[in-house]
C-alpha cells in the first residue's frame, strides 16, 4: 500500500522569506499524482499544487513551487516570500490508481509564519 | 466553480441518537464523493468512497453499520452516524471527484455527541 510521510511536524519562517516543506512516498505505480494541499484554521481544505509523475518539470503556482524527485520519491513543496496567510497545516497527498482512486494523506506539517 | 458544501457546519446530538450530514456538489456533477474524518491537529483519514447509484465502498476498520453512505444524487452524498457515542465526535469532510486527478473539497461538519 501506498505511504506518505512528513518528517517536519512543525516548520516556521519569517514573513518574506522562502520555506520548504519535506515529503516522500512509497509506491510500486509508475504513474500516479502527488499533491499539496493547505489546510486553514478555518478546516477548509485548499488545493496548493498538482504533479502529475509522468511529467518532469516541476509543477509551479505563483508563490509555490515543488521539487519531485521520482527515483529518490521525494515532493518537496517551496513556498517563496512568505506570508502571513500562509499559515495552516499543510498535507502532501498521493493519489493511487487502478480503478480506486483516493488520496493517502501524510500527517501533515504545520507552518508558522512570523511577521 | 468546483464549490462544494456540507450541512450542517456543526452538530451537537446526544449518545444514541442518529445524525446526517449532507454533502453537495453545487456547480457540477459528482460520480463520486469521499467521506473522511479528521480528528484534532491529525491528519485526513478515508473512511469511504461513495458512488452514485451504488453501495458505498468503506475502508478497513470502518463499521458500515455505523457509518450509512447515500448518494442518491450526482450532487448529493450523505452521510448518517447511527447511534452516535462520544467517541464518534470529530471533523467529518466530504470531497468530490470532478476528474480523475482532481477532488475538491467541503468545508466539513464538527460533530459532538454528549
Amino acid at each position: 500500500a501506498q505511504t506518505v510521510t512528513q518528517s517536519q511536524p512543525e516548520m516556521s519562517v519569517q514573513e518574506a522569506e522562502t520555506v520548504t516543506l519535506s515529503c516522500t512516498y512509497d509506491t510500486s505505480e509508475s504513474d500516479y499524482y502527488l499533491f499539496w494541499y493547505k489546510q486553514p484554521p478555518s478546516r477548509q481544505m485548499i488545493l496548493v499544487i498538482r504533479q502529475e509523475a509522468y511529467k518532469q518539470q516541476n509543477a509551479t503556482e505563483n508563490r509555490f513551487s515543488v521539487n519531485f524527485q521520482k527515483a529518490a520519491k521525494s515532493f518537496s513543496l517551496k513556498i517563496s516570500d512568505s506570508q502571513l496567510g500562509d499559515a495552516a497545516m499543510y498535507f502532501c497527498a498521493y493519489l493511487t490508481q487502478g480503478g480506486s482512486e483516493k488520496l493517502v494523506f501524510g500527517k501533515g506539517t504545520k507552518l508558522t509564519v512570523n511577521p | 466553480g468546483a464549490v462544494v458544501s456540507q450541512h450542517p457546519s456543526w452538530v451537537i446530538c446526544k449518545s444514541g441518537t442518529s445524525v446526517k450530514i449532507e454533502c453537495r456538489s453545487l456547480d457540477f456533477q459528482a460520480t463520486t464523493m469521499f467521506w473522511y474524518r479528521q480528528f484534532p491537529k491529525q491528519s485526513l483519514m478515508l473512511m469511504a468512497t461513495s458512488n452514485e447509484g451504488s453501495k458505498a465502498t468503506y475502508e478497513q476498520g470502518v463499521e458500515k453499520d455505523k457509518f450509512l453512505i447515500n448518494h442518491a444524487s450526482l450532487t448529493l452524498s450523505t452521510l448518517t452516524v447511527t447511534s452516535a457515542h462520544p467517541e464518534d465526535s470529530s471533523f467529518y469532510i466530504c470531497s468530490a471527484r470532478t476528474g480523475p486527478d482532481e477532488q475538491y473539497f467541503g468545508p466539513g461538519t464538527r460533530l459532538t455527541v454528549t
